[in-house]
C-alpha cells in the first residue's frame, strides 16, 4: 500500500525567506502523480503545485517549486519570498497513475507553516 | 464561476442518530469526492462517485455512503452515528475524474457528534 510521510507537524519562517517542507513517500508503482496542497486557517483547500512522475523536470509556479527526487521517493516544496498569506497546512498527497478503479489522493498527515513578519 | 459548496457548513449530533451531507460541485465538473479529516488521521478518502456511479470507495464502514443525482449533486451519508465520526467532511470535483487532476474543494461540513 502506498503511504505519504510529512516528518515536520510545524515549521515557521520569516517573511520573505525562503522554506522546504519534505514529503517522502512509499509506493512500488512507476507511474503516478504527487501533488502539495494548501489549506489556510479556516479556509478552503487550494492546490499548489504538481508533479507527474514520468517527468524529470522538477515543477515551478511562481514562488513554489518542487525537489523531486524519484529514486529516492522524496516531493519537498520550496516556498521562496515567503509571505504573510503562505501561512497555512501543507499537504503532499500521492495518486497512482494506473489507478484503475482505485484512483484515489492519500495523503501525508500535513506540515503547519507559520509566516512571521 | 461557482465554486464547490457544502451544505451544512457546520452540524451537531448525538451518538446513533444519522446525517446527510450535501455537495455541489463546479458547473460542469462530473466526478465528485469525498474526504474526512481529523487531527489524529488526517484526510482520508471515503468515496468517488462519477455520472451518478460510485467509481471508487475507501476503507470506511457501511455505515457511510453516499450517492450522486444527475445534475452531478452529491450527497454523503453517515448512519448511527459514533462519537469517532467527528470530523471535517471535505468533497472535492473536477471535470473527469482523470488521473492526476486537480482536485477543487468545498469549505466543508464540520460535524460533532456528542
Amino acid at each position: 500500500a502506498q503511504t505519504v510521510t510529512q516528518s515536520q507537524p510545524e515549521m515557521s519562517v520569516q517573511e520573505a525567506e525562503t522554506v522546504t517542507l519534505s514529503c517522502t513517500y512509499d509506493t512500488s508503482e512507476n507511474n503516478y502523480y504527487l501533488f502539495w496542497y494548501k489549506q489556510p486557517p479556516s479556509r478552503q483547500m487550494i492546490l499548489v503545485i504538481r508533479q507527474e512522475a514520468y517527468k524529470q523536470q522538477n515543477a515551478t509556479e511562481n514562488r513554489f517549486s518542487v525537489n523531486f527526487q524519484k529514486a529516492a521517493k522524496s516531493f519537498s516544496l520550496k516556498i521562496s519570498d515567503s509571505q504573510l498569506g503562505d501561512t497555512a497546512m501543507y499537504f503532499c498527497a500521492f495518486m497512482r497513475g494506473n489507478a484503475g478503479n482505485n484512483r484515489k489522493l492519500i495523503w501525508g498527515l500535513g506540515t503547519s507553516l507559520a509566516v512571521n513578519p | 464561476k461557482a465554486g464547490v459548496t457544502q451544505t451544512p457548513r457546520y452540524l451537531i449530533k448525538t451518538r446513533g442518530q444519522q446525517v446527510t451531507l450535501s455537495c455541489s460541485p463546479i458547473s460542469g465538473h462530473r466526478s465528485v469526492s469525498w474526504y474526512q479529516q481529523t487531527p489524529g488521521q488526517g484526510l482520508q478518502f471515503l468515496f468517488e462517485y462519477f455520472s451518478e456511479t460510485q467509481r471508487n470507495k475507501g476503507n470506511f464502514p457501511g455505515r457511510f455512503s453516499g450517492r450522486q443525482f444527475s445534475n452531478s449533486r452529491s450527497e454523503m451519508n453517515v448512519s448511527t452515528l459514533e462519537l469517532g465520526d467527528s470530523a471535517l467532511y471535505l468533497c472535492a470535483s473536477n471535470p473527469s475524474g482523470s488521473m492526476g487532476n486537480e482536485q477543487f474543494f468545498g469549505p466543508g461540513t464540520r460535524l460533532t457528534v456528542l
